[in-house]
């Protein structure tokens, strides 16, 4: 158990919809990130919050946002789902920007 | 771009084998080579990291290699177990406060009993 939660563990919508993903960190880790898993692209990096503050964004659609918050749970927002975006969505944490990353077992979107 | 090439894409390895997988990378600014470990319905999660200041590190049955001039870097299993049987990433980060992983594609390890 990395000590990392995301909730849910499977979501299934339609394509249009718009939904949260959450991510608890490991207790005392500043840093999330962000990262979806697909067949076609494999792991890719989206986003990462130190603090509550962005600090650096990767191959994150402008469909997407997140936010992290005062107790540093942070929350993945998806719109205008399309179909392309059925994928795992992970969370990692670290307790500094310069320390290994921890994953959760991710949330499994599906697009209907 | 893919900046972190991986191979091979499947591997199976009889018991007690030596299971190696491979990658190669680009940007000469990475700085921080780890590999995760992952099996069906769970996140990836960190088996061994290395810097490019050492060229080899061990723990327990798992080694990285590291060739800096090459710009490449391996994971070795020894003794390799059918609990080992999982798809393995490599991936490298690059300084700063981000560190944001870059993945290779992923190898499929399969050990038979």
């Amino acid at each position: 158990d990395s000590g990392v939660t995301q909730t849910p563990k499977h979501l299934i919508t339609a394509t249009g919809q718009r939904v949260t993903l959450r991510c608890s960190p490991r207790s005392g880790d500043l840093s999330v990130y962000w990262y979806q898993q697909s067949l076609d692209q494999g792991l890719q990096f989206l986003i990462q919050y130190y603090n509550g503050e962005e600090r650096a964004k990767g191959n994150i659609l402008e469909r997407f946002s997140a936010q992290q918050f005062p107790d540093l749970h942070s929350e993945l927002n998806l719109s205008s789902l399309e179909l392309g975006d059925s994928a795992l969505y992970f969370c990692a944490s670290s307790d500094g920007p310069n320390q290994p990353q921890h994953f959760g077992d991710g949330t499994r979107l599906s697009i209907l | 771009q893919q900046q972190v090439k991986q191979s091979p894409q499947s591997l199976i390895v009889q018991k007690g084998g030596i299971s190696i997988i491979n990658c190669a990378y680009e940007n000469t600014a990475f700085d921080y080579f780890p590999w995760y470990q992952q099996f069906p319905g769970k996140g990836p999660a960190l088996l061994i990291a290395i810097r490019p200041d050492v060229s080899e590190k061990k723990e327990g049955r798992f080694t990285i290699s590291f060739n800096k001039s090459a710009k490449q870097f391996s994971l070795h299993i020894m003794d390799s177990q059918p609990g080992d049987s999982a798809t393995y990433f490599c991936a490298a980060s690059k300084g700063g406060s981000a560190r944001q992983l870059t993945f290779g594609s992923g190898t499929q390890l399969t050990v038979l009993p």
